[in-house]
């Protein structure tokens, strides 16, 4: 069965502390992405990467960095969390071409004490 | 831009009620739509999809039509079940190569026995 793997269903941090995300898929798609959701927000887009070591800035960059140094890894860094940051992270993958859905990890739901 | 609105919910049915919950949609191009369901917890999971226009998207009994005249993609069930309770997501993707999905808000659905 295909899947992304996101590492941590649940995660408690504190402030000022640096995060680390991790997400892996199986499928060899090209494409990968962070969105954070939020009660009366919807799906927000953080950071996005087309291939292996690009990345491109979403909706809401600020504060978040990302790394692909792998095809099938996409790593979510908050560099010093803060109680704002505190959601849920989906992760996803699609192949390129917009007849493409993406494939959802489970997530992970952060907060930041 | 692309966006896409969706009926506030939540929507509150009756076990075997027949069920829409509304799509529209503004893109540039012809863009590919996407139906996705999220139960409580986990991440998003693609129900169905259409490709270009007049195509029906169709699975677990759930569909949907991509009507270009109307931009729309309503999503129907002619008997939903408890089980069908969940946030349901309308989205779109335009382009080639390089494009992300566009997502609406989200409309919660809640089956009642």
């Amino acid at each position: 069965d295909v899947k992304v793997t996101q590492s941590s269903r649940y995660l408690v941090k504190r402030t000022g502390e640096k995060v680390f995300l991790e997400c892996v898929q199986d499928m060899d798609h090209e494409n990968m992405f962070w969105y954070r959701q939020d009660p009366g927000l919807g799906l927000r887009l953080i950071y996005f990467s087309y291939d292996v070591k690009m990345k491109e800035k979403g909706d809401i960059p600020e504060g978040y960095s990302v790394s692909r140094e792998k095809k099938e890894r996409f790593s979510l860094i908050l560099e010093s969390a803060s109680t704002n940051q505190t959601s849920m992270y989906l992760c996803a993958s699609s192949f390129s071409g917009k007849d493409y859905g993406y494939t959802f990890g489970s997530g992970t739901r952060l907060t930041v004490v | 831009g692309n966006s896409v609105t969706q009926m506030e919910g939540p929507v509150t049915l009756s076990e075997e009620a027949f069920l829409t919950i509304n799509c529209t949609y503004t893109a540039t191009g012809y863009p590919s739509l996407f139906w996705y369901v999220q139960y409580p917890g986990e991440g998003l999971q693609l129900l169905l999809k259409a490709t270009k226009a007049d195509d029906k998207g169709s699975n677990k009994g759930f569909e949907a039509t991509y009507r270009k005249e109307t931009t729309s993609f309503h999503l129907e069930k002619g008997s939903v079940q408890v089980s069908d309770s969940a946030v349901y997501f309308c989205a779109l993707r335009t382009g080639s190569g390089y494009s992300t999905l566009t997502f609406g808000k989200g409309t919660m659905l809640l089956v009642s026995p």
